[in-house]
């Protein structure tokens, strides 16, 4: 039972290049997010969708584009990296439960370094 | 902005020793959970808190939600080295988002 999947799990860019993080899950959940994880900062959500066709902004959207073409799949864009944007990125899913977001389950994350 | 401030931010402590790590807000939350993250992985729930006053215990672990449902806590009974981690609080608000804490950082050595 795979989860959550985040693909890559490292990647090094420069600043101004663009690139896009994939998440995966196969639990058939209805929310998807995506979250930064900053040196104590704890979580910050950027994007979140509560399904299919639809996206929403977080606490730090600034930068990002995502897309959530297929229930399951939700992807994160940077389109003209920062140094600021280097990070560990979280992808999580839930099944809403009692008029929130349910338990949330998060990938392994994905290291990204922009020079 | 809801907001919701962990302390300690680093804890060191020795087996066996007691800890309480604290989750504040100046905002309600509908509920709170809490979650447990070790190095390279994403955080896994411990438990879900919804009434204010709630204390749940999950083994040697104490959850405890404010009676104003602003704050809550987390006590851990003689730590192990196995309960090293990041532990992150997160509240449901006034939407269907999640709002982590700024966590902290538990080391417990033999």
């Amino acid at each position: 039972n795979a989860g959550v999947t985040q693909t890559p799990k490292f990647r090094v860019l420069k600043t101004g290049q663009s690139m896009t993080l994939l998440c995966a899950q196969d639990m058939n959940h209805e929310y998807m997010y995506w979250y930064r994880q900053d040196p104590g900062m704890g979580l910050r959500l950027i994007h979140y969708s509560v399904g299919e066709g639809t996206t929403a902004k977080g606490e730090v959207p600034d930068g990002y584009n995502v897309s959530r073409l297929k229930k399951q799949n939700f992807l994160l864009g940077l389109e003209s990296a920062a140094p600021s944007q280097t990070s560990v990125y979280f992808c999580a899913s839930s099944y809403p439960r009692g008029g929130g977001p349910g338990e949330l389950f998060f990938g392994e994350g994905s290291r990204l370094t922009v020079l | 902005t809801q907001l919701l401030e962990q302390s300690p931010q680093f804890l060191s402590i020795q087996e066996g020793e007691n800890l309480t790590v604290y989750c504040n807000s100046s905002s309600v939350f509908s509920s709170l959970q809490w979650y447990r993250q070790e190095p390279g992985e994403g955080p896994v729930l411990l438990v879900t808190v919804v009434t204010g006053g709630e204390v749940k215990k999950l083994k040697r672990l104490t959850f405890q939600f404010g009676d104003a449902r602003k704050d809550s806590s987390l006590h851990i009974t003689a730590a192990q080295t196995g309960d090293t981690g990041l532990y992150l609080c997160a509240g449901v608000g006034n939407t269907d988002k999640l709002i982590f804490g700024t966590g902290t950082r538990l080391q417990v050595f033999p």
